[in-house]
């Protein structure tokens, strides 16, 4: 089955040491988002791709990164994690039907980052 | 800009009840419409979509919403539910222009034997 997968499933990481969070699909979609989810709350989107076109969201933090070396593949960087990182991390990926509308985003189980 | 708001954070049903989540939204230009689930420890799954045409949409699970353009409202609704239903759900807008999403707080379902 065409998917979004996301590695690793639990991620713990140090104070302050970089890591690194991965999203493969095999959907061929143009899109790739990824989203930040903190206990109970909405998903809150840090950055998306348009086919190589990186859009980063106005308030997203300097310490978060992305690459996307090829249309399957997304990175999630955090240069520096601090305690307020801890949370849910979700990939999602899109693509623009025929008419020009929008399909609705497919999503990865995600990561959930601790920080110790 | 766009907002969604869902009206409720907790909703507790009984078993075979029928439930009704609210969502409304707004926004400055056309938006498609969504509803997603999320069990616990997994990422969202599309429950149904309103992108244009009929205004009562069917979605997977018995789940249905009605689009309601001068209210600016999509609520979801099913007419029996069960324990499995039990999870979160979230309204999303998204962009027609733009594909980038707006999620709701997000409603928990419980539903009670």
């Amino acid at each position: 089955d065409a998917m979004v997968i996301q590695n690793p499933r639990y991620q713990v990481t140090q104070f302050g040491k970089p890591v690194t969070l991965s999203c493969s699909q095999t959907l061929n979609h143009n899109v790739m988002y990824w989203y930040q989810q903190k206990s109970s709350q909405a998903p809150k989107l840090l950055f998306h791709y348009y086919d190589k076109d990186f859009n980063n969201e106005a308030d997203t933090p300097d310490n978060f990164q992305s690459r996307r070396p090829n249309t399957s593949f997304c990175f999630l960087d955090i240069r520096s994690p601090g305690l307020g990182d801890a949370a849910m991390y979700l990939c999602a990926t899109s693509s623009l039907w025929g008419q020009g509308a929008w399909q609705p985003q497919h999503f990865g189980d995600g990561t959930r980052l601790s920080i110790l | 800009a766009q907002s969604v708001t869902q009206l409720d954070s907790q909703v507790p049903v009984f078993e075979e009840a029928p439930v009704e989540l609210r969502c409304n939204y707004s926004s400055s230009v056309s938006v498609y419409l969504f509803w997603y689930v999320q069990y616990p420890n997994q990422g969202l799954q599309l429950l149904l979509k309103y992108l244009s045409g009929s205004t009562l949409v069917k979605g997977i699970n018995g789940f249905e919403a009605e689009f309601n353009k001068s209210q600016t409202s999509f609520h979801l609704r099913k007419p029996s539910v069960h324990i499995s239903d039990t999870a979160e759900y979230f309204c999303a807008v998204t962009n027609t222009n733009a594909g980038k999403s707006t999620f709701g707080d997000g409603t928990t379902l419980t539903v009670k034997p």
